[in-house]
């Protein structure tokens, strides 16, 4: 079974950095493209960030790019997403999601999700 | 940037056909997703590459792309499916992922 666990959301303030971790499990991690995407509250959902299965690729959001790095490790079976100068605006529930198919190095589409980690940004 | 349009709310009885669409420039040349979002849970792919259904998801959803516009149809809604419907595709350059507003989809 397929699942993926985020962990590593909490309160900052705001200028401040966080690192947030998404476990991988029940699939070959190293194989497959991963995305962050984060949905504010009561607001809809926002793509963040790609990185390919053997990390040459990676892509940002506007929003977030110069300030946000993801990465992976996939001995480890773990994505991450580092987030500097935080902002008010960055609070949100971070899902981390599963492209598809296996091996691409394009911003497909997501078939797995993760149940997400909350970040608040506020002083 | 770009930018995918859907209708924020649609309204159907249980029974009926419901139709949720989803227009992008980029849509003929990119696949559409769609996910289902109920309260309180992440994200679930109802849709996938315009018009396949992964396994689980009922066979009264369905998918189709023609030209600049997706629709996500769910034939013979039931009180269940109830929930917001997203969107999602691609820009032209597949360097950037982008989701519609969202649909507030209600059964009553």
């Amino acid at each position: 079974e397929v699942q993926l666990v985020e962990s590593g959301g909490g309160l900052v303030k705001p200028g401040g950095s966080l690192r947030l971790s998404c476990a991988a499990s029940g699939f070959t991690f190293s194989n497959y493209s991963m995305n962050w995407v984060r949905q504010a509250p009561g607001k809809g959902l926002e793509w963040v960030s790609f990185i390919s299965y053997s990390s040459s690729y990676i892509y940002y959001a506007d929003s977030v790019k110069g300030r946000f790095t993801i990465s992976r490790d996939n001995a480890k079976k773990s994505l991450y997403l580092q987030m500097n100068s935080l902002r008010a605006e960055d609070t949100a529930v971070y899902y981390c999601a599963r492209d598809t198919p296996p091996f691409n190095i394009a911003v497909l589409g997501t078939d797995y999700w993760g149940q997400g980690t909350l970040v608040t940004v506020s002083s | 940037s770009y930018e995918l349009t859907q209708p924020p709310s649609v309204s159907v009885s249980p029974g009926q056909t419901a139709r949720i669409t989803c227009s992008g420039d980029a849509l003929p040349k990119k696949y559409a997703y769609w996910y289902q979002q109920k309260s309180g849970q992440a994200p679930v792919v109802v849709i996938h590459e315009d018009s396949k259904r992964p396994s689980g998801i009922p066979e009264r959803f369905s998918g189709s792309s023609s030209g600049t516009m997706a629709t996500l149809t769910i034939s013979g809604a039931q009180v269940e499916d109830e929930a917001d419907y997203y969107c999602y595709s691609t820009d032209s350059s597949g360097n950037h992922g982008v989701f519609g507003g969202g649909t507030k989809l209600t059964v009553l």
